[in-house]
């Protein structure tokens, strides 16, 4: 069974903090991962996603993600967080070959103080 | 402009009467999805179509059937609503089976009372 775990339900930050939002999942196929934004009352928009290659990848606005195949992990990341940044972040694991069914997180929610 | 809509924004319903949902994008993607949103429970999959008149239950399909007769709409019923079905439903898209992004609309709010 697939699973992914966000650590952490909620994190608190100020503007311009750095930032490092969790996710692990369990698979051992071959799998994308990807990160989602939803801002509050808004649809989730995509920001990234890994498949293979460089383990970092770059997104939106800033945001980078790195796989660890050993830790099982792929945590987003920002050097400088900005109040707009303030939203819920999904980590999602889909099967490559599972006709795009996605796995969710439960969501972190991040929130930035001016 | 890629676009997911979604409509209506908000509802509210009694139990017992039926839901409609309609879900449009314009950017001809071939599968669409249906989740619904609640507080704890992140998103769930009701139902995913690969195409036209191509659909396959999700992981909560019981409560749900859907319609897909054009590519570019996509339709959510509930048949005699529960209140345990009180959500937010989101419609998403994406270019084909196997491709990974997927484009949300914003969501309906739907209250059963």
């Amino acid at each position: 069974t697939q699973t992914v775990s966000q650590s952490d339900a909620h994190v608190t930050v100020f503007e311009g903090d750095s930032v490092e939002l969790r996710c692990n999942y369990s698979y051992g196929g071959s799998i994308y991962l990807s990160w989602y934004i939803q801002h509050h009352g808004h649809g989730l928009q995509f920001l990234l996603k890994y498949y293979s290659g460089n383990p970092v990848v770059q997104g939106v606005n800033g945001f980078e993600a790195e796989f660890s195949k050993s830790d099982s992990s792929f945590h987003l990341r920002k050097a400088s967080v900005h109040w707009s940044d303030s939203a819920v972040y999904f980590c999602a694991v889909n099967n490559v070959g599972d006709n795009s069914k996605l796995i969710w997180g439960l969501g972190t929610s991040l929130v930035v103080n001016p | 402009d890629m676009k997911v809509t979604q409509m209506p924004r908000y509802l509210i319903k009694r139990m017992g009467e039926n839901v409609l949902l309609e879900c449009g994008q314009d950017m001809s993607h071939e599968t669409m999805y249906w989740y619904r949103q609640d507080p704890g429970l992140g998103l769930q999959l009701i139902y995913i179509s690969y195409d036209v008149d191509s659909n396959s239950e999700g992981d909560i399909p019981k409560g749900y059937r859907v319609s897909r007769k054009k590519r570019e709409h996509f339709s959510l019923i509930l048949d005699s609503a529960k209140t345990n079905q009180t959500s937010v439903y989101f419609c998403a898209s994406s270019l084909s089976t196997g491709d990974h992004e997927q484009y949300f609309g914003p969501g309906t709010r739907l209250t059963v009372l």
